[in-house]
């Protein structure tokens, strides 16, 4: 079955640390470009960053460049999102999500989300 | 850093009625636009991307028009399921920054 299975989101102290990561299944992972959006409660889909199949190229947004650091273990088929410093403002649930192809692409398969609580 | 501006916030429709919703960018995308539809509860789903092919399995009630900086989702003959949040997302320029429109929200009249 084609899916991702997003896991490590929970409850983090202000300034404090995460790595969430991405399971996918079902398709040739290294083949594609892969992105983490968040959507804080009752708010829209925010972009965060995109990794190249390879994982030479990152991107990010500017709420998180410095602060966040997306990699990917293509032997494992998983995404990670290392997220420091982080604030109430990061408070959201996180999705994975796959590119159609290349970084400039829609976003065709989505994973259910992580929570991730920014509180002390 | 391009700016997607989406129109209205709030669509009140009929059910069997049509709908059509707007997205506007700050300077042009060409056609690099994806729409998806959110349920409350459940991650997006891709609807149409190159701002006009549906993606797999999409109903053809849902079409997609537009490029440069204007771009409408309409769906015609509204069914219940179809009542969700809509974003669009541009994919166009580099460094892949994707930005999403703030969303609206089609809700049954």
């Amino acid at each position: 079955e084609v899916q991702l299975l997003e896991s490590g989101g929970g409850l983090v102290q202000p300034g404090g640390s995460l790595r969430l990561s991405c399971a996918a299944s079902g398709f040739t992972f290294s083949n594609y470009a892969m992105n983490w959006v968040r959507q804080a409660p009752g708010k829209g889909l925010e972009w965060v960053s995109v990794i190249g199949g390879g994982g030479g190229s990152t991107y990010y947004g500017d709420s998180v460049r410095g602060r966040f650091s997306i990699s990917r273990d293509n032997f494992k088929n998983t995404l990670y999102l290392r997220m420091n410093s982080l604030g109430a403002e990061d408070t959201a649930i996180y999705y994975c999500a796959k590119n159609q192809a290349g970084p400039l692409s829609g976003l065709d398969l989505w994973g259910q989300g992580t929570v991730v609580t920014v509180s002390s | 850093e391009i700016v997607m501006t989406q129109s209205p916030a709030t669509l009140s429709v009929s059910p069997g009625e049509g709908a059509t919703l707007s997205c506007r960018a700050s300077q042009s995308v060409s056609s690099n636009l994806a729409w998806y539809q959110q349920k409350p509860g459940q991650a997006p789903r891709l609807l149409i991307y190159g701002a006009s092919t549906r993606a797999s399995g999409i109903p053809i009630r849902f079409s997609g028009s537009g490029s440069g900086t204007e771009f409408s989702l309409t769906i015609s003959s509204l069914q219940s399921e179809d009542f969700a949040v809509y974003y669009c997302q541009q994919y166009n320029n580099w460094p892949p920054l994707h930005t999403f429109g703030q969303g609206t929200k089609l809700e049954i009249k």
